[in-house]
């Protein structure tokens, strides 16, 4: 099966420790992306790739932290610095990034924060 | 100008009725403008994408306007399902730069 993979489904943390979400795709897409959803906020960009050791600041990346250290994998660490962390978080990736090539979404992982 | 404006926040339709959901932009070097559905707990999906060369864009019962004097765009659900009750986004790009998306709507169809 072709697609993109997130895990976990549901993730639970204490406050002040880190936490690495998983993102898999092997779709052979150059671009990857890691989005944040809070009801009635849309989708929030908080850092996107658009090749291996490469990646950009998003709207929101503060608190967060990305590595791309291969093509099909693009982690994300919601670090203690990120304020309000308890979200819903959607990995997307796209042939290349822009607006030439569609994008497609993981399930996501749901992150809470207590 | 990176904004993308979606209204309404939320659309109560009878079963059988159009959806309509509308969306406005600022910066017209935006080239790329999507719809997506999401269910509750889902990733969002492709539904359908509009380029500016052309001013209407069908597949099957959901239809993209786009008006590029006006820098709007609207998503249309003709023959509205109770299976088509999901939150909508629309979304814009440009050449090289991820999209930007609305807040989203939130639709709900009852029979």
């Amino acid at each position: 099966d072709g697609g993109i993979t997130q895990s976990p489904k549901y993730l639970f943390r204490k406050e002040g420790q880190n936490v690495t979400l998983s993102c898999e795709q092997n779709l052979n897409h150059d671009a990857m992306y890691w989005y944040r959803q809070d009801p009635g906020q849309g989708l929030r960009l908080i850092y996107y790739s658009q090749i291996v050791n490469d990646f950009q600041k998003g709207d929101i990346a503060e608190g967060y932290s990305v590595s791309r250290e291969k093509k099909e994998s693009f982690p994300l660490t919601v670090t203690s610095a990120q304020k309000n962390p308890t979200a819903f978080y959607l990995c997307a990736s796209s042939i290349l990034a822009g607006s030439s090539y569609e994008q497609y979404f993981g399930p996501g992982t749901r992150l809470t924060v207590t | 100008q990176q904004q993308v404006k979606q209204s309404p926040q939320s659309l109560i339709v009878q079963k059988g009725g159009i959806s309509i959901i509308n969306c406005a932009y600022e910066n017209t070097a935006f080239d790329y403008f999507p719809w997506y559905q999401q269910f509750p707990g889902k990733g969002p999906a492709l539904l359908i994408a509009i380029r500016p060369d052309v001013s209407e864009k069908k597949e099957g019962r959901f239809t993209i306007s786009f008006n590029k004097s006006a820098k709007q765009f609207s998503l249309h659900i003709m023959d509205s399902q109770p299976g088509d009750s999901a939150t909508y986004f629309c979304a814009a790009s440009n050449r090289n730069t991820p999209l930007v998306f609305g807040k989203g709507t939130r639709l709900s169809v009852i029979a």
